[in-house]
């Protein structure tokens, strides 16, 4: 069974500062996603993530993806206090044709003037 | 916006009861997923649709059920409500071919 793991669970900014968000996976996954979230709205996806070494960029986020090490990163440049909600790493089990997510817990970011 | 609705937004009802929540995916996706987002289990799948047929089943209780219609709208049935049902239930939809799975706004169900 995919255990999705997520670290820091909430982490404080100040603007302009750089810092990255840990999704760590326990078994073989095909797909990473990423998700954003405002508080008591939908989940908006911002990235999927399909092979070793994928690196994708959207703004001042940037994700990749280390299948080998079972870890995907979201790292923030500079960042700015529109970037404030919960960011949700997810997994696809590899193998079958479902596509049933599992999420981590959420990392609640809030940036600070 | 996503192009998955979901009805109602809002739901209070008491214990013991039976709600039904619906989601109409985004045109032309076949594909339909429900998740529940509580406090203390985070975000969960619960149960998978594709073209009228369930695919994949997650921890959905078994006072739970669903299903979609020959239009692809999907409906999660909710019965004897407890408060620990108490959620954001989340309806997502996927197109062929694609990997993303788009989300709707939820419907916030408030068991007293």
């Amino acid at each position: 069974e995919l255990k999705v793991e997520q670290n820091p669970l909430f982490l404080s900014m100040q603007e302009g500062k750089n810092y990255t968000i840990y999704c760590n996976y326990s078994t073989t996954s095909d797909r990473l996603y990423w998700y954003r979230q405002d508080p008591g709205k939908s989940l908006e996806s911002l990235f999927v993530l399909l092979s070793n070494g994928a690196v994708k960029q959207e703004g001042r986020l940037m994700a990749s993806l280390d299948t080998k090490a079972r870890l995907s990163t979201l790292h923030i440049t500079a960042a700015v206090h529109d970037l404030s909600a919960t960011y949700f790493c997810a997994g696809r089990p590899r193998g079958g044709s479902n596509y049933k997510l599992t999420f981590g817990k959420g990392t609640l970011l809030t940036v600070n003037p | 916006d996503s192009g998955v609705t979901q009805t109602p937004k809002h739901l209070i009802t008491a214990t013991g009861q039976r709600v039904t929540l619906r989601c109409s995916p985004r045109s032309g996706d076949l594909s339909v997923y429900w998740y529940q987002q509580s406090l203390d289990q985070g975000l969960q799948f619960l149960i998978q649709y594709y073209n009228g047929e369930e695919r994949a089943k997650g921890n959905i209780l078994e006072r739970f059920s669903a299903q979609q219609f020959p239009d692809l709208h999907s409906e999660l049935n909710l019965s004897s409500l407890e408060l620990g049902d108490s959620a954001l239930y989340f309806c997502a939809s996927r197109g062929g071919g694609g990997d993303t799975q788009y989300f709707g706004p939820g419907t916030r169900l408030t068991v007293l």
